[in-house]
């Protein structure tokens, strides 16, 4: 058990539909990252928020949207959902923004477009 | 940008058997982190190993060991005395050490097979 609790596990949802992916980061880690894993592209960096502000942006769809809140928590949105989006969705969580710390992952969301 | 490649899609191995798992990257930065990710069935990214490219020894965890060719911008996985447990896909995984995006870029993955 990584500490890092994503829910819900499974999601089936109908296309043009909206989502939100949860993400509870382990105890005392200040930064959170979303991942996408998916057939044709594989894993890739969606976006990072550290204690509260959005520190980096990788490959995410105007369409999808994230926050962290006071908490710490996370949340991804994804919203006018495609058959495309279907995917695993990870979360990670580190100590700090970076430097000489490794994140740890969630089980991550299975999010089926239908 | 950084990419990282995995040559070999699938790979197999004999149980109690030695296997490599290859990976090179391409990178302008000096300093920077490397990263072995494994994913069983259950889909969880558990780290495996990690390699700082300041260090000059390669790192060693337990039957994990890796060999870090800096100049030659590889870095293979070598798994010994391969377990039924060991099977599972394998990512190998580039950091940034400065700047402020600490994004991981991952490669393709290989898929280990062990067999009894």
């Amino acid at each position: 058990d990584s500490g890092v609790t994503q829910t819900p596990k499974h999601l089936i949802t109908a296309t043009g539909q909206r989502v939100t992916l949860r993400c509870s980061p382990r105890s005392g880690d200040l930064s959170v990252y979303w991942y996408q894993q998916s057939l044709d592209q594989g894993l890739q960096f969606l976006i990072q928020y550290y204690n509260g502000e959005e520190r980096a942006k990788g490959n995410i769809l105007e369409r999808f949207s994230a926050q962290q809140f006071p908490d710490l928590h996370s949340e991804l949105n994804l919203s006018s959902l495609e058959l495309g989006d279907s995917a695993l969705y990870f979360c990670a969580s580190s100590p700090y923004a970076g430097g000489n710390t490794e994140a740890f992952f969630g089980q991550g969301t299975r999010l089926t477009v239908v | 940008a950084q990419t990282v490649t995995q040559s070999q899609p699938e790979m197999s191995v004999q149980e109690a058997e030695t296997v490599t798992l290859s990976c090179t990257y391409d990178t302008s930065e000096s300093d920077y982190y490397l990263f072995w990710y494994k994913q069983p069935p259950s889909r969880q990214m558990i780290l495996v190993i990690r390699q700082e490219a300041y260090k000059q020894q390669n790192a060693t965890e337990n039957r994990f060991s890796v060999n870090f060719q800096k100049a030659a911008k590889s870095f293979s996985l070598k798994i010994s005395d391969s377990q039924l447990g060991d099977a599972a896909m394998y990512f190998c995984a580039y950091r940034s050490g400065g700047g402020s995006n600490y994004k991981l870029t991952f490669g393709k993955g290989t898929l280990l097979t062990v067999n009894p």
